[in-house]
């Protein structure tokens, strides 16, 4: 069973479009997170909900828009793609009560805009 | 601010060599959490280790070990007698807290790729 997982794990679409990605976790985790790596590996993080709700939203153009139905599961849906938006979006998902606990990720989703 | 610092963009050593992957961090944080994660070719990325600010002893696991030292603020892994199967890019990584959930927030240094040549 896969722990975290996301899908599609390869999207390749055209400039203005929208499209989503889904991620669900079976871990039972109350934390989940979207993370994106670039063309050059740098990882960053984009946003975390706790138990459905945002605690962390970095800077973030606002055509990204994360949606949390339930703790288990935390989709991301991005409008009027960009050329720039192509990167690997990782899923990921903790339990949180003490600082810095483990962050288990999904297998990535690769974005490409073209 | 938060930061971790991966100097070695590259490395490539021979089968069987040691091979030590740097990692410098910066935090004003008394509590904080580091880590070490593995980013094989195929993509995902794999947990290696965590290791709190209140334990600095050094940690073994197999080929792979870890050495934590406030005093120098870094914490660096070294992989013994190296495989073509570490081959990979390595992240090092430090936990901060954030708001009253203490969410996690993660932040990674800029990566290490390793390869590891027959």
């Amino acid at each position: 069973d896969t722990a975290v997982s996301q899908t599609p794990k390869y999207l390749v679409t055209q400039m203005g479009n929208d499209k989503s990605i889904k991620c669900e976790q079976n871990l039972g985790h109350d934390t989940m997170y979207w993370y994106k790596q670039d063309s050059k590996k740098f990882l960053k993080i984009m946003f975390s909900y706790n138990n459905k709700e945002l605690i962390i939203n970095e800077t973030v153009p606002n055509r990204f828009s994360p949606k949390s139905p339930d703790k288990a599961h935390l989709n991301l849906h991005i409008n009027s793609l960009e050329l720039g938006d192509s990167a690997v979006y990782f899923c990921a998902s903790s339990q949180e009560g003490l600082s810095g606990n483990t962050i288990y990720f999904g297998e990535g989703s690769w974005l490409t805009v073209v | 601010a938060q930061k971790v610092t991966q100097a070695q963009t590259e490395i490539s050593v021979v089968e069987k060599e040691d091979v030590t992957l740097d990692c410098v961090y910066e935090t004003r944080d008394t509590t904080y959490y580091l880590f070490w994660y593995k980013q094989p070719p195929s993509g995902e990325l794999v947990f290696l280790i965590r290791r709190n600010s209140f334990d600095e002893q050094n940690e073994i696991s197999g080929r792979y070990s870890w050495n934590f030292q406030k005093s120098t603020s870094s914490f660096n892994f070294t992989i013994t007698a190296s495989q073509v199967v570490d081959s990979a890019v390595y992240f090092c990584a430090l936990s901060e807290a954030f708001g009253y959930s203490s969410a996690s927030k993660i932040i990674f240094g800029s990566g290490t790729r390793l390869s590891i040549r027959p």
